[in-house]
């Protein structure tokens, strides 16, 4: 399968813990997006980025929430002393070394904050 | 800013009927791409239209963009219940670096 794969599918995590999502862009995909969406709402732009390099966080909320793209390895979004508003679906999208390509999106990450 | 609004927000038809969606805005998009997300599951791109007015047809789904590059709609012809999921519409923000915004989406329900 070569679409973008994310992990975990499911994650369950007490107020206060952190929470790490993962998401292995398509072969070939150098662009990584990720978005919420909340129940009954569409999916909002949280932040963008290349390889080792973030090129727009303006969706991410100021606090707590950070991403990353190393060089290896998956995108990661991290979300530290989480709250029971970060429940959520979390969704990555990825697309190819030219700007303005479609997106294709991961089966996304459902967070939940008991 | 800019927003999508999509129409009707639910939609329930008869397998067999045919259905139009409708994405509109007050702002001209570059380009509007269309999704069908099913539950449980991630959105999938059925199509991007590009050029005012354009019309593309994929199999019974018929997308047009409008002349100023504003809305764009989805016809369905002979609706089957496979047809049933949220359809999003969504176009790239202006303003930004290619992140895209999202329309709340229309759940379709079609009964067999």
């Amino acid at each position: 399968n070569a679409g973008v794969m994310q992990n975990p599918r499911h994650l369950v995590r007490r107020r206060g813990q952190e929470a790490r999502l993962r998401c292995s862009p398509m072969k070939g995909h150098s662009h990584v997006y990720w978005y919420r969406q909340l129940p009954e709402e569409g999916l909002k732009f949280m932040v963008y980025l290349q390889k080792e390099n973030i090129i727009d966080e303006s969706g991410m909320p100021k606090e707590r929430f950070s991403a990353e793209f190393p060089k290896e390895g998956p995108s990661i979004l991290r979300i530290q002393q989480v709250v029971r508003g970060d429940s959520a679906a979390y969704f990555c999208a990825s697309s190819g070394q030219v700007k303005n390509q479609p997106q294709h999106f991961g089966d996304g990450t459902r967070l939940s904050i008991l | 800013t800019q927003l999508l609004e999509q129409s009707p927000q639910f939609l329930s038809i008869q397998e067999g009927e045919n259905l139009t969606v409708y994405c509109n805005s007050s702002s001209v998009f570059s380009s509007l791409q269309w999704y069908r997300q099913e539950p449980g599951e991630g959105p999938v791109l059925l199509v991007t239209v590009v050029t005012g007015g354009e019309v593309k047809k994929l199999k019974r789904l018929t997308f047009q963009f409008g002349d100023a590059r504003k809305d764009s709609s989805l016809h369905i012809t002979a609706a089957q219940p496979g047809d049933t999921g949220l359809y999003l519409c969504a176009g790239e923000d202006g303003g930004s670096q290619g992140n895209l915004i999202f329309g709340k989406g229309t759940k379709l329900s079609v009964k067999p």
